[in-house]
């Protein structure tokens, strides 16, 4: 069965410091993932797909099928990055999102 | 357009009532999902639709029932309300299906059954 595995529930580092936000994830299939994000009063959003092989915000995240990982990672944290964010792999035929439970980033000054 | 709007914002119920949570879009999309949001769980989807009157179940939708009569609504009803059901629901549309489109998501309404 496919499952995406968040292990942090909370992340904390300060500014200046590089992030990495772990997502792994179990599939039979071709994955597609994802990484959403929710800053605080704020809906959840889309921050960057694996197929896009985009930045956003400063953020990266490239698959590895081998450790079956999808990290999120940005070389400088600021504090406007504190928020939950969710890994989140397509299955169902695409028409299903499976999420992880979430890592609470928090960056102190 | 307002996206992705959802009514209302919180709601107390007593178990065993009924109750239905709206969902409505203005992008005309033609995908809609329900999705729960619970402490340590992160989100769950309920049911979701590719289109007006196809609808279909997802990871948790017992307890749930969904219609999808036009594009632009897609209510979720709770027949019997029970405190296992109390919880954070979310809304989301996209264009086409989450593989190639955006999700949307709706502001979310808190539910408590006592």
């Amino acid at each position: 069965a496919q499952r995406v595995t968040q292990p942090e529930k909370l992340l904390s580092v300060f500014k200046g410091a590089p992030v990495e936000l772990k997502c792994n994830y179990s599939y039979s299939g071709s994955p597609e993932l994802f990484w959403y994000v929710q800053y605080s009063r704020q809906r959840l959003q889309l921050l960057l797909r694996h197929i896009s092989r985009e930045s956003i915000k400063g953020f990266t995240a490239d698959l590895n099928k081998g450790e079956t990982s999808f990290h999120l990672k940005k070389p400088f944290a600021q504090e406007e990055d504190s928020a939950m964010y969710y890994c989140a792999l397509l299955t169902g035929g695409g028409n299903k999102l499976t999420f992880g439970t979430g890592t609470q980033l928090k960056v102190e000054l | 357009n307002a996206g992705v709007t959802q009514t209302p914002k919180f709601q107390v119920l007593k178990t065993g009532q009924s109750m239905t949570l709206q969902c409505a879009q203005d992008m005309n999309h033609e995908y809609m999902s329900w999705y729960r949001q619970d402490p340590g769980m992160g989100l769950r989807l309920i049911h979701y639709s590719v289109g007006a009157g196809i609808t279909d179940q997802g990871e948790v939708p017992n307890g749930y029932n969904v219609s999808r009569s036009t594009t632009e609504d897609f209510p979720l009803r709770l027949l019997s309300a029970a405190p296992s059901q109390t919880s954070v629901y979310f809304c989301a549309s996209s264009p086409t299906y989450p593989t190639t489109d955006t999700q949307y998501f709706g502001p979310g309404t808190r539910l408590t059954v006592l």
